[in-house]
């Protein structure tokens, strides 16, 4: 089965940009899609199809997929980011993956 | 508004069975593919079924392949998740979720319902 891996964990500062990667072979031909997750809270969809953002979730959050590696970018951290952050790459119905999980820590 | 309500888990022996319902409102329900996802305490998300919007299609992880069913119930609004002979790695905080028409993101997840699997 397909195997996506993001590291453990990212560390940064109040204001700074976080960026999160999510590793797969051939995963720009393939749709990903991050969620947030906050301790204690069901997941947030907060990019879709690579880049896509749902209504309500910031313009700091953006994304981009090419090559062996997806990234979601937050820009301008703040102290509410800190929380887990999940990416899936959906290549169909039947094939969903989600990856490791990162922790944002903001400093 | 648009919402999704687990309910069903609980404590269960090894071997015994469980069904989880998650309901579903605010949304045209038939119309959507929908999934169940687990979280096991301290781990990340880990996907566990689908059924399309018609309950034509269904697919499910390999760790519950064989174990698991997965049904919908139009009339009542409702998503099920039968779930046979249960194991100890099975205990988790089980996630209904809606999947986009076109993306395929899940853009509406429940609060989750909990199942411990303990004798």
């Amino acid at each position: 089965s397909y195997v996506v891996t993001q590291p453990p964990s990212v560390s940064v500062a109040p204001g700074k940009t976080a960026r999160i990667t999510c590793g797969g072979n051939n995963i720009g031909s393939k749709s990903v899609h991050w969620y947030q997750q906050k301790p204690g809270q069901a997941p947030v969809l907060v990019i879709f199809y690579d880049s896509d953002r749902p209504s309500g979730i910031p313009e700091r959050f953006s994304g981009s997929n090419s090559g062996n590696t997806a990234t979601l970018t937050i820009s301008r951290v703040e102290a509410g980011d800190e929380a887990d952050y999940y990416c899936q790459v959906w290549d169909s119905l039947s094939d969903h993956v989600f990856g490791t999980g990162t922790k944002v820590t903001v400093l | 508004q648009v919402q999704l309500v687990e309910s069903g888990g609980g404590v269960v022996q090894p071997g015994r069975s469980l069904r989880l319902s998650c309901a579903a409102s605010g949304f045209t329900f038939s119309s959507y593919s929908m999934h169940w996802v687990r979280q096991a305490p301290g781990k990340g998300l880990e996907w566990v079924a689908v059924i399309s919007y018609d309950g034509s299609d269904k697919y499910f992880a390999d760790s519950v392949k064989g174990r698991f069913t997965i049904s919908r119930d139009h009339s009542k609004n409702t998503l099920y998740l039968q779930m046979n002979s249960l194991r100890a790695e099975d205990a988790a905080l089980y996630y209904c979720a809606r999947e986009q028409h076109v993306h395929h993101a899940f853009d509406i997840w429940g609060q989750g319902t909990m199942v411990t699997v303990s004798s």
